[in-house]
């Protein structure tokens, strides 16, 4: 069955950065793009950014540019995430989604369980 | 950026009750409209896609409707386990803005 299986919570302090992995299982990993979401506690949900494994080709929310990196090594069928230059403010759950690539009509269908990134001095 | 706004923030309503949520975008994004449903400490679940087709396995009593700037989400019989929050998304291009939600208290 399709499986998207997220690294544990982090405890980081500000200024440092987060790398969150997303291993995919239960399907073909280059055939779906994998979407980065988190939510902070009590808000709602937001968009990181996005990444096609086959082409590698990324994109990423405005408000993220220079600070987030969204790879993949195609040899295990995982998706990383990192964050730089952490505030307060990025302590949330990370969420990794997949979303069949070749479909524009596609939504995400599968979503990771959740990576809780804790920013505190 | 295209910006979503939902309404209402929060919905109280009873079993057997017709509930509709409204997602609005800043410009058109024809039909690149999904919705989501998501409980308390779980990752949320895709219920309609393309603004009105349902996702396999999802009751009917979940409908979608609307193109461009104004989409609806209708729950026909509210059922006691759709309680939750739901979000529209969007995605006309690669990135997927979400509204800010709707919180379904039963």
């Amino acid at each position: 069955q399709v499986q998207l299986v997220q690294s544990g919570a982090e405890v980081k302090k500000p200024g440092a950065s987060v790398k969150v992995s997303c291993k995919a299982s239960g399907y073909t990993f280059t055939n779906y793009d994998i979407n980065w979401v988190r939510q902070a506690t009590g808000q709602g949900l937001e968009w990181m950014g996005w990444m096609n494994p086959n082409s590698g080709n990324t994109g990423y929310a405005q408000k993220f540019q220079g600070r987030v990196t969204i790879t993949r090594d195609t040899s295990i069928s995982t998706a990383y995430m990192e964050l730089s230059s952490l505030r307060s403010e990025d302590t949330a759950v990370y969420y990794c989604a997949r979303r069949l690539y070749y479909d524009s009509s596609a939504p995400y269908d599968y979503w990771g369980q959740g990576t809780l990134v804790t920013v505190s001095s | 950026d295209v910006q979503m706004t939902q309404s209402p923030s929060t919905l109280s309503a009873s079993v057997g009750d017709r509930v509709t949520i409204t997602c609005r975008a800043s410009h058109s994004i024809s039909t690149w409209l999904a919705w989501y449903q998501q409980k308390p400490g779980k990752a949320p679940k895709v219920l309609i896609y393309k603004a009105s087709s349902l996702e396999s396995g999802v009751p009917s009593r979940f409908s979608g409707s609307g193109s461009g700037t104004e989409f609806t989400l209708t729950i026909s019989s509210l059922q006691p386990d759709d309680f939750g929050t739901y979000y529209c998304q969007q995605y006309e291009s690669y990135s997927g803005t979400f509204g800010q939600g709707t919180k379904v208290e039963i």
